[in-house]
């Protein structure tokens, strides 16, 4: 069993489309997390909800839009999508909000944008 | 602001010892990890150190804190074709108990 599975794991679009990807973690975790991997493989925090609440929204344009339908899960809309989106981007859990440090990873979502 | 820093790339012989270095600013930090990210895959975390310890050994992984000089090392003994990845030093001490990451230092094992 994937502990936190996000799909789709790969998703090419064009340039002013909207995708959603999505996350689901089965670990009983309270907390989730989004994460933007560039491509020098450089980690930027970007989203981190705790019990279905936004507790970290980092400096992120508002075309980016996750939503928390169940503390199980952890989805990221994005709005008009430009060439500098095209990243990989990391679901992640911990068991709360104070345990940020032991994390527990997707396997990533590369998104190119054409 | 606080910062992590490590080198990107390390090249080591296989069989060899990999040395695998990190710095830090926030002398505040409670705990510092070491993640591993393995091609095409997301992160893993390997080990981590509270900020009250000098050493931590775990198999062929040894963690070096020296906090006076802000300074974390990971050692892989025995380095493999298998721990070849890029490695993340993070600490725990940003806002809302958020980490702080490295850039990742890629391991390149030769032959």
């Amino acid at each position: 069993d994937t502990a936190v599975s996000q799909t789709p794991k790969y998703l090419v679009t064009q340039m002013g489309n909207d995708k959603s990807i999505k996350c689901e973690q089965n670990l009983g975790h309270d907390t989730m997390y989004w994460y933007k991997q560039d491509s020098k493989k450089f980690l930027k925090i970007m989203f981190s909800y705790n019990n279905k609440e936004l507790i970290i929204n980092e400096t992120v344009p508002n075309r980016f839009s996750p939503k928390s339908p169940d503390k199980a899960h952890l989805n990221l809309h994005i709005n008009s999508l430009e060439l500098g989106d095209s990243a990989v981007y990391f679901c992640a859990s911990s068991h709360g909000w104070q345990d940020t440090g032991e994390l527990f990873f997707g396997e990533g979502s590369r998104l190119t944008v054409l | 602001g606080e910062d992590v820093e490590q080198s990107l790339f390390l090249s080591v012989r296989e069989g060899d010892s990999s040395v695998i270095n990190c710095t830090y600013t926030d002398s505040s930090s409670t705990y510092l990890y070491w993640y591993k990210q393995e091609p095409g895959a997301g992160l893993q975390l390997l080990t981590y150190i509270f900020s009250n310890m000098d050493m931590k050994q775990d198999q062929r992984l040894t963690v070096l804190l020296n906090k006076k000089d802000k300074h974390l090392s990971l050692r892989i003994a025995d380095t493999q074709t298998g721990d070849s990845a890029i490695y993340f030093c993070a600490e725990s001490g940003g806002s809302n108990y958020q980490l702080i990451w490295g850039a990742g230092t890629k391991l390149i094992i030769k032959p």
